[in-house]
């Protein structure tokens, strides 16, 4: 069964600091992954996606891939109360149209 | 495009009765999906459609939960008879085409809360 794994949270980082989020999938056919943000009462945003090995940074985030670990993870740099939030971690398989997705981590940005 | 529609965006009903949820997907996108999210089991696959076609009901959860995708613009959700154990929020998505290469995006409606008393 494809599994995607994330620390429920809450994780509590200082306004400007480094936010590191980390999630790890079970399915070794995943080629796509996803991070999506969603504030309280509202619904999932995606922030970016990511299918090659290594780093894509847009703006303050950075996703990072490593297949060979099977891991993703989630850097927001400069961190703002604003991001505070919780970030759902997505796998997708290739030639699938389903996603599997985690049950998210609480961020908690204190100014 | 105005995005994922979901009507209506806050339902609450009795126990018994029938509810209909409902989803306009993002035009051109050839997959609709739907979702229940809950604090204990997070966020669930219920169903999803490719092409008004349904691929994949085994996450409905029994017989009390119908889909239905009578065009390429319009879907619903309905819950006969509802229980309380129902409550959470339903959420609606669509998506382009198959995965890879972020091509299988998936884009979110505002979603439908419901109680059911």
């Amino acid at each position: 069964q494809k599994e995607v794994e994330q620390n429920s949270g809450p994780l509590s980082v200082p306004e400007g600091a480094i936010a590191s989020l980390n999630c790890t999938y079970s399915d070794r056919g995943s080629q796509s992954f996803f991070w999506y943000r969603q504030y309280s009462g509202k619904s999932p945003e995606l922030i970016m996606f990511i299918y090659s090995n290594g780093d894509k940074e847009d703006g303050r985030f950075t996703a990072q891939l490593n297949k060979a670990s099977q891991y993703v993870s989630l850097l927001i740099r400069d961190s703002q109360p604003s991001d505070s939030a919780t970030y759902l971690c997505a796998a997708g398989v290739s030639g699938y149209s389903t996603l599997t997705f985690g049950k998210g981590t609480m961020l908690l940005v204190s100014p | 495009d105005a995005g994922v529609i979901q009507s209506p965006r806050h339902e609450v009903t009795e126990m018994g009765q029938e509810v209909t949820l409902r989803c306009k997907p993002i035009s051109g996108h050839d997959y609709l999906f739907w979702y229940r999210q809950t604090m204990m089991r997070g966020l669930e696959l219920l169903i999803y459609f490719n092409n008004n076609v349904p691929i994949d009901d085994s996450g409905m959860p029994e017989d009390r939960f119908s889909a239905k995708m009578p065009n390429a613009s319009f879907s619903t959700l309905k819950i006969q008879p509802s229980e309380p154990r129902d409550s959470a929020v339903y959420f609606c998505a669509s998506s382009l085409e198959k995965g890879g290469g972020g091509t299988d995006t998936q884009y979110f409606g505002p979603g439908t809360r419901l109680t059911v008393l």
